[in-house]
């Protein structure tokens, strides 16, 4: 079974600063899809950008892209131009084919003025 | 409109009630799910539907009986409320099972067993 690890259980970054978000993933499947979403404290589970285990580039959605490294199976999220609405919960999470999406424990942002 | 919507948000009872959340998507996507999110935030996969077919159970007590009467609907009846049930629950929708696409998630329910 796939297994997605987050290291941060906690960050803090300075507002209009970059941060990068840890995420490694142990899995034996070769075809995958690797996300992140964004849980703010109201609550709902907010999707922000997926990465398919075949692209050769890294995705990017805005300020946030994913630094795909297949061989190391990491998948950090970079927040580049942080904004005091980005603090929130980050879950990193992983979905082979033919199965369900896993998650991370989770890394809590706090972005400071 | 809401694409994955569940009912009720906040839902607080007593110990060995009997409840219901309903869910629905409307994506057009053929695979839903129900995740617990639990006091630590971490989220665990309970079930998966796909064209209404169960396709995963994730060791999750029989008190727990997830009904998907069409594609776009699926809902979670739970007996003999404990305690421990309390958490919060998502529903979420996915493309299809044969895709690795992202997932789409209900704003959550809030379930209080007192």
């Amino acid at each position: 079974a796939q297994k997605i690890t987050q290291t941060q259980p906690g960050m803090f970054v300075q507002e209009k600063e970059a941060v990068t978000l840890d995420c490694t993933y142990d899995t034996s499947d070769q075809s995958y899809g690797l996300f992140w979403y964004k849980q703010p404290s109201s609550g709902e589970m907010i999707f922000l950008i997926y990465q398919g285990s075949y692209d050769e580039q890294n995705a990017t959605e805005g300020r946030y892209s994913l630094n795909f490294q297949k061989a190391r199976k990491s998948a950090n999220l970079v927040i580049s131009a942080s904004q005091l609405g980005d603090s929130a919960m980050y879950f990193c999470a992983m979905r082979p084919y033919f199965n369900d999406m896993r998650f991370g424990a989770g890394t809590r942002l706090t972005v400071k003025p | 409109d809401t694409a994955v919507s569940q009912t009720p948000k906040y839902l607080v009872t007593q110990m060995g009630n009997d409840k219901s959340i309903k869910c629905e998507q409307n994506l057009g996507h053929d695979t839903m799910y129900w995740y617990k999110q639990d006091s630590k935030k971490f989220l665990k996969i309970m079930f998966s539907y796909n064209n209404k077919e169960l396709i995963i159970n994730e060791t999750v007590p029989n008190r727990f009986s997830p009904k998907s009467p069409d594609k776009a609907h699926l809902n979670l009846h739970i007996n003999s409320l404990e305690l421990g049930d309390s958490a919060v629950y998502f529903c979420a929708s996915s493309q299809n099972w044969r895709t690795n696409t992202e997932a789409f998630f209900g704003q959550g329910t809030r379930l209080t067993v007192v």
